[in-house]
């Protein structure tokens, strides 16, 4: 399968800094990106989804001024937490998908987020 | 809204033995993918199987297979032959055939496998 990679796997932060988080499709043209956050056993939630070139849709209850997504070019976007809080400490997930012919949306390793 | 329910939290399976988790949904379209996701303690999300909604026959890859059941709205997941390394959360996904494309989760079950 196609290769996303996400960057960093881990990051520490002090409260009131910011974070970003970079998603790249190492193999292919990620025309769509999804933005997820995960609590501990817990599902997957969607924040976002983002189209290359424009502006990401936010999911119900996601504050686009606190999670900024920047998806430039078609094999990278980017997630910043802006003004952390030890309340956004989560597992974030990327996954970039090829088009809307393509079944499948690749995963990103996750990046654990701690906001201390 | 579509959703997407799997209603066993935790499951146990012996190794070499078969075991099958569950997970309904609810959705009006009559043409969507569903898929099975693994995620082991790395926390990264592998694609299992998928089927396609407008396909009768049940998707299969080696040890893994599914049980579709379009009226029902039921998708099941059978893992045969159990081995250590299957342990890991299994997400049930949904995705509609437009609107972005994007998955519907459900909650996961957690598979632990006996030695």
């Amino acid at each position: 399968g196609a290769v996303v990679s996400q960057h960093p796997s881990w990051v520490i932060c002090k409260s009131g800094t910011s974070v970003k988080i970079e998603c790249r499709s190492l193999d292919f043209q990620a025309t769509t990106m999804f933005w997820y956050r995960q609590f501990p056993k817990q599902s997957l939630m969607l924040m976002a989804t983002s189209n290359e070139g424009s502006k990401a849709t936010y999911e119900q209850g996601v504050e686009k001024d606190k999670f900024l997504i920047n998806h430039a070019s078609l094999t990278l976007s980017t997630l910043t937490v802006t003004s952390a809080h030890p309340e956004d400490s989560s597992f974030y997930i990327c996954s970039a998908r090829g088009g809307t012919a393509t079944l499948e949306a690749f995963f990103g390793q996750g990046t654990r987020l701690t906001v201390v | 809204a579509q959703t997407v329910t799997q209603s066993q939290p935790e499951m146990s399976v012996q190794e070499a033995e078969t075991v099958t988790l569950s997970c309904t949904y609810d959705t009006s379209e009559s043409d969507y993918y569903l898929f099975w996701y693994k995620q082991p303690p790395s926390r990264q999300m592998i694609l299992v199987i998928r089927q396609e909604a407008y396909k009768q026959q049940n998707a299969t890859e080696n040890r893994f297979s599914v049980n579709f059941q379009k009226a029902a709205k039921s998708f099941s997941l059978k893992i045969s032959d159990s081995q250590l390394g299957d342990a890991a959360m299994y997400f049930c996904a949904y995705r509609p055939p437009e609107g972005g494309n994007k998955l519907v989760f459900g909650a996961g079950t957690i598979l632990r496998v006996k030695s």
